[in-house]
């Protein structure tokens, strides 16, 4: 068990429909990233969160939000779903950068498996 | 670009035997941490082993090793004495020193034979 929870675990939203997925970070974690994984995929950067503020975004459009919270924990929003929006939402914390060579181990919640209809 | 190529999409191991799982990575940049993630069907990422770039030994944890050739641009994951519990998704990721994210390669389904 990694400590990093998310909510919900399921849910179905119907295409125009808004989404709100929740992820409570790892103790001592202060960065947040989003990934979204499609069935048969490896999971996709859509940003990232540090100390509340977006340091990264991947290849997705400004309907994708987040925000990131004092707590650090964070959410990520979804406006005007789409039926490709169907998919897995992990949600990874990382501790604070220890040096060089990428090291910093991200800890993924068990995600919210979204299905748009 | 950084880039990650597993090239095995299904994999089949006898339970006790070892097996390699293999992966491929990209990238311009000098400095970048290799990983692989196992997820079972329940979904949840679960971290198993981590490369430097600059690390001269390969790393190992427990069962798991990861045989590390760098002028190959290699990272293959090799799991010895495989269990049942064993059998999962596993993927291998990058995360460069100058970027913020991890780089997923599609994954390779491992199924352990009993």
């Amino acid at each position: 068990e990694t400590g990093v929870t998310q909510s919900p675990t399921h849910l179905i939203k119907t295409r125009g429909q808004q989404v709100t997925l929740r992820c409570s970070s790892q103790s001592g974690h202060n960065t947040v990233s989003w990934y979204q994984q499609a069935l048969g995929q490896g999971p996709q950067f859509i940003f990232q969160y540090y100390r509340e503020e977006e340091n990264g975004r991947g290849n997705f459009p400004p309907r994708f939000s987040g925000l990131q919270f004092p707590n650090y924990s964070s959410e990520l929003n979804v406006n005007a779903l789409e039926l490709d929006d169907s998919a897995l939402y992990l949600c990874a914390s990382s501790p604070p950068p220890r040096g060089t060579g990428g090291n910093t181990e991200a800890f993924f919640g068990q995600g919210t498996r979204l299905t748009v209809v | 670009a950084q880039k990650i190529t597993q090239t095995q999409p299904g994999m089949f191991v006898q339970e006790k035997e070892a097996v390699t799982l293999d992966c491929t990575y990209d990238t311009s940049d000098p400095s970048y941490g290799l990983f692989w993630y196992k997820q079972p069907s329940s979904g949840e990422m679960i971290f198993l082993i981590y490369q430097g770039s600059y690390d001269q030994q390969n790393a190992t944890e427990g069962r798991y090793s990861l045989n590390f050739q760098k002028a190959r641009k290699s990272a293959n994951l090799v799991i010895s004495a495989s269990q049942l519990g064993d059998s999962a998704m596993y993927f291998c990721a990058m995360r460069t020193n100058t970027g913020n994210q991890f780089y997923f390669g599609t994954g390779t389904s491992l199924t352990v034979i009993p």
